[in-house]
């Protein structure tokens, strides 16, 4: 059971921003930087952005990240067809002697 | 270029150990720490293990409750993690993922295990 909570689904026409919602604890968000993966149907995920707000090489700029608090959100500002995909935010939570956590995942859905 | 060429599938019965392997390349791999995650069936993704650059740490998930074990073989640039016990509820694809501080910037194709009786 995921500790980090995303909203299941989120949906957008093209060209609208979407915006995904990831909340934690102090011992998971609040305490240690948020990195999102995206995942396409049928393969291996795909790091999305990283430090809370920093985007890879290669990922573009209409994907933004920020963090507040025990809480944390990926922006995707005009929305396209292959952003369709599931975001799964996560972060280490340091409980349990230290353990990494995924959130429970948001399809997105270009309508 | 950085790439993780995992084993192929497997089928196990309830109650086996299965051995996935992550060969790695493009890298210096005691640079970097290792994650396994895996993804059961229409599901989401969960963390089960990782291993620390350099000294060999490794961490695994609560829930496994010490089932799942990860080594490090510099020499040949491999990451093995076994995974003992199995139940039909272990069945998921399995990926290696390259990482730093949670960054997970380079993955596995995955591993499906298959654990069936």
């Amino acid at each position: 059971q995921s500790v980090l909570t995303q909203p299941p689904s989120a949906s957008g026409t093209p060209g609208q921003r979407v915006t995904i919602s990831c909340s934690g604890s102090d011992s998971n968000i609040g305490g240690n930087t948020v990195n999102w993966y995206q995942q396409l149907p049928g393969t291996a995920p795909k790091l999305l952005m990283f430090n809370n707000n920093q985007r890879p090489s290669g990922v573009p700029d209409r994907f933004s990240g920020s963090k507040s608090g025990t809480s944390a959100s990926l922006a995707i500002n005009g929305l396209q067809s292959e952003d369709e995909a599931d975001y799964y935010c996560a972060a280490w939570d340091d409980t349990l002697n230290g353990h990494y956590v995924f959130g429970t995942g948001t399809r997105v859905t270009v309508l | 270029q950085v790439q993780l060429l995992q084993s192929g599938a497997e089928v196990k019965k309830p109650g086996a150990s299965v051995k996935i392997s992550c060969k790695t390349s493009g890298y210096t791999l005691s640079s970097y720490s290792m994650y396994w995650v895996r993804q059961a069936p229409g599901q989401g993704l969960e963390w089960i293990a990782w291993i620390s650059a350099g000294n060999d740490n490794t961490k695994s998930s609560p829930r496994l409750k010490g089932r799942v074990s990860v080594k490090r073989d510099t020499s040949a640039k491999i990451v093995d993690m076994e995974l003992t016990g199995l139940t039909p509820e272990d069945t998921a694809v399995y990926y290696c993922a390259r990482g730093e501080w949670g960054k997970l910037d380079q993955w596995g194709q995955g591993t499906l295990v298959s654990v069936s009786s």
